[in-house]
Order: C-alpha cells, then structure tokens, then sequence
C-alpha cells in the first residue's frame, strides 16, 4: 500500500521558537494533503488541506498566521507550527488520499504522527 | 455540520468475546463511512471503508455496517484477541474529502 512518512516523530522545543513538520508521500504523488491534530485521549480534528501549488485551506477556527503550510511539491507538505506556546503541545498527523484518473480516491493514507512538546 | 459519536468510549473483554463499536452521525449526506486502528502514539490504519450506497463490508474478523437512515455504523469484531487492543476511529467523509471522526473507543482485550 502506499507510504506517508513525518519527520520528526517527536520534537520538543522552547516556547516562542518555531517548528516544522514534514509530511511526504513516498510512493505517490499528492496534489492534496490533511493536516490533523489531536490532543490526548481526544479524537483528530482537521486543521487545514494543503494542495499542491497553492494556499491552503484552514478550517475555522485555525489560525493560519500560526500554522504555516508550504506544499512545495507533488510528494512533500510542511506545517510550520510559529511561536510555538505549551497549549500547541499535540499529535500532529497527515494523510494523503491517491489521484487516480484526476480524481482523489476514497481511501487515506496517514502518516505515523509527529509528537510535539513545548516546554 | 457534521457530528460523529462513538459509544462506548472504552471497552475491556475477555479474550474470544466478540466486540461491537458503535457510531453514530448526524448528517447522513456521506460519501462514505470509515473505520480506523490507531495504536497508542501512532498514526491510523484504515481497516474497512462502506460506500454510502452499501450497507456493510466484511474483511477477515471484522464487519462494518452502515445504515444511514438512522445514522449509524457498528463495527463488529469477532472472537477478539488481545492484539486486537487499540483504539478504533470511525469517520464520515464529507465534499472535499474532509473526514470528520469520532472520539474513538479504546479496546482492552484481556488474555
């Protein structure tokens, strides 16, 4: 099946400092990319779609000054998390649906989630 | 908007003991419904996907249902093993791909 990997799996860093999340299609291209995250014991809220070439799309009530997206190309999207302060302490996961035939299949492949703490 | 629940939020059997996941949402203009395996700190694995128009899937132990009438799915589990212990996910997707999920229920499965 196809791989979406993160990097890095866990990160832990100052508050007020900046940090950038990858997320990478390994097998396939994807025009389009989910940004989740989820806080514990709680389920996956999606934060933004990330398309390939253009601005992403922020669901309300994400600030999108703070959760910078970059999709620069076909198989890589990044989530800057800015001035990162304790309450963004989360489990942030990606997914990437195929393009088959121009159109996005049903099925979602997730990455293995990127731990952030900040202190 | 889209609401999904899922009940219980945990549940602990004894190993061989079937289980049943409940979920329910409350727009029933889905594309289709989802169910997810995440183990503890990783990421989610699809386990079965029903199309709106079908009423349920099957994949080894596991069958899903799904009647959108009422607005429900329920995932079926038979004779658990303690491998089987995780937490299970279910989402609707939606236009544009969105997923909206549920809380999940965390399984125990005892030996």
């Amino acid at each position: 099946g196809a791989v979406v990997s993160q990097h890095p799996s866990r990160v832990i860093c100052k508050s007020g400092t900046s940090v950038k999340i990858e997320c990478r299609s390994l097998d396939f291209q994807a025009t389009t990319m989910f940004w989740y995250r989820q806080f514990p014991k709680q389920s996956l809220m999606l934060m933004a779609t990330s398309n390939e070439g253009s601005k992403a799309t922020y669901e309300q009530g994400v600030e999108k000054d703070k959760f910078l997206i970059n999709h620069a190309s076909l198989t890589l999207s990044t989530l800057t998390v800015t001035s990162a302060h304790p309450e963004d302490s989360s489990f942030y996961i990606c997914s990437a649906p195929i393009r088959y035939a121009g159109v996005l299949q049903d099925t979602q492949y997730f990455g293995p989630g990127t731990r952030l703490t900040v202190l | 908007k889209q609401e999904v629940t899922q009940i219980p939020a945990a549940l602990s059997v004894p190993e061989g003991e079937n289980l049943v996941l409940n979920c329910s949402f409350t727009d029933s203009a889905i594309y289709n419904l989802q169910w997810f395996r995440q183990d503890p700190g990783k990421g989610l694995t699809s386990l079965l996907l029903i199309q709106s128009s079908q009423r349920e899937q099957t994949s080894g132990r596991l069958n899903a249902s799904l009647d959108k009438s009422s607005g429900r799915s329920t995932l079926y589990i038979a004779a658990s093993q303690p491998g089987d212990s995780a937490t299970y996910l279910c989402a609707g997707k939606a236009a544009g791909n969105k997923l909206t999920f549920g809380g999940g229920t965390r399984v125990l499965v005892k030996p």
